[in-house]
């Protein structure tokens, strides 16, 4: 059980355009899902905090008009990356909590991004 | 102090060693942790998870020490598939999403 979905596993796109990534959680429903970025050789940080329903809630430092965040259901949250430049290429992780555990987190497979 | 500190290491070991890491937290208040394992290039997956003194898990044993604000992890008899970044997490408390932080993480390389 506990299973994060995320696609593309891996996208290189031309400066300027955007990109989607999708979060899925496939066997139960997640009223809240994060976005983390990770850097080469760098821990995970909290971009943002996706509720369903409503508006996520950004980390310090992270553009909100960027990164469109939306979570228009229990198992879906989608990360926008809008006119993407070299500098946003990560490794971008999602993970989704399972109610019942209060803490523990489960994350998505990553999205690499490569911005050329 | 940094949230969650680790000792980046890396820490390369033969097979079979018995290894140990320490991470240190600066919120007292925490009352649960979790040890992740991130293979390179992988997503982190959940290794343990820390509610009270401690949990033992086959090979792995996570200790809670919360007088001096530290959790360690401790692997007996390494496997070669041990190798990867070992990263302690602890939730954060700030609003109610119960966001968690993630220490630098500790890099381990078993050894034939």
């Amino acid at each position: 059980g506990a299973v994060v979905s995320q696609h593309p596993s891996w996208v290189i796109c031309k400066s300027g355009t955007s990109v989607k990534i999708e979060c899925r959680s496939l066997d139960f429903q997640a009223t809240t899902m994060f976005w983390y970025r990770q850097f080469p050789k760098q821990s995970l940080m909290l971009m943002a905090t996706s509720n369903e329903g409503s508006k996520a809630t950004y980390e310090q430092g992270v553009e909100k008009d960027k990164f469109l965040i939306n979570h228009a259901s229990l198992t879906l949250s989608t990360l926008t990356v809008t006119s993407a430049h070299p500098e946003d290429s990560s490794f971008y992780i999602c993970s989704a909590r399972d109610p019942p555990r209060v803490y523990e987190q489960y994350f998505g497979p990553g999205t690499r991004l490569t911005v050329t | 102090r940094k949230e969650v500190e680790q000792d980046p290491g890396p820490f390369n070991v033969p097979e079979g060693a018995t290894v140990a890491f320490n991470c240190t937290y600066s919120n007292s208040a925490s009352q649960s942790f979790f040890w992740y394992r991130q293979d390179c290039r992988k997503e982190p997956k959940l290794l343990m998870s820390v509610y009270s003194s401690g949990n033992e898990d086959g090979r792995f044993t996570a200790q809670l020490n919360r007088a001096s604000q530290y959790i360690s992890l401790l692997i007996r008899d390494s496997k070669l598939s041990d190798s990867a970044t070992y990263l302690c997490v602890v939730p954060s408390h700030s609003g109610s999403a119960r966001q968690l932080t993630f220490g630098s993480g500790t890099q381990l390389t078993v050894l034939p």
